[in-house]
């Protein structure tokens, strides 16, 4: 499968700052990243489907303008916390496939991104 | 959109018993299901998946089940051991934009 590299692993922050978290992908250049956000002891949830670019879709109850994602070259994607609020204290991972619709290529996982903010 | 139910939430098993979660899917044009291992605060890993195209698939003790006229998907795994307890989540890829969906997970505890 293909090689995702997510940094930082971990970052704390102050209430209302900005925190930025890069989702690479290493051996394959990827039109589409999704990130997905995982508070303790619930499942994965899609936030966002990253396009190569163009602007990124939101999944409903999303807020697009305090999620910024940015696809701007085929290796990368990034994710803005911004304002950041306590609230918002989750588990970020990206993912990457390197299927196009309706094939039978799996998914790649980025170690994921523990963002505390304080 | 898709939907993904996972049941059960928790499941205790005596070590060298089976364990089987189930999962149900809301988009009958999904064609992918895969079943993911989770340690706490590490990335989910890939155990097992599916095509739309199989019945049924096999490795080692892990084996997952999928009836698309149901929509219904299964992982059972055999002969649990201690080192298989861990949260586990179905997921199907929606038909439409690759999106993979994830359903709510299962705790596994495997008792020694």
């Amino acid at each position: 499968g293909a090689v995702v590299s997510q940094h930082p692993s971990w970052v704390i922050c102050k209430s209302g700052t900005s925190v930025k978290i890069e989702c690479r992908s290493l051996d394959f250049q990827a039109t589409t990243m999704f990130w997905y956000r995982q508070f303790p002891k619930q499942s994965l949830m899609l936030m966002a489907t990253s396009n190569e670019g163009s602007k990124a879709t939101y999944e409903q109850g999303v807020e697009k303008d305090k999620f910024l994602i940015n696809h701007a070259s085929l290796t990368l994607s990034t994710l803005t916390v911004t304002s950041a609020h306590p609230e918002d204290s989750s588990f970020y991972i990206c993912s990457i496939t390197r299927g196009r619709k309706g094939s039978n290529y799996g998914y790649t996982f980025g170690s994921g991104t523990r963002l505390t903010v304080v | 959109g898709e939907n993904v139910e996972q049941h059960p939430s928790t499941l205790s098993v005596q070590e060298g018993d089976s364990a089987v979660i189930k999962c149900t899917y809301s988009d009958s044009a999904s064609n992918y299901f895969p079943w993911y291992k989770q340690e706490l605060g590490k990335r989910p890993q890939l155990i097992i998946d599916i095509r739309s195209n199989v019945g049924e698939k096999k490795d080692q003790r892990i084996a997952v089940t999928l009836n698309k006229t149901a929509k219904h998907f299964s992982l059972h795994i055999t002969e649990t051991q201690p080192e298989d307890s861990a949260v586990y989540f179905c997921a199907a890829r929606w038909g439409y934009g690759n999106k993979l969906v994830f359903g709510a997970g299962t705790i596994l505890r495997v008792k020694s």
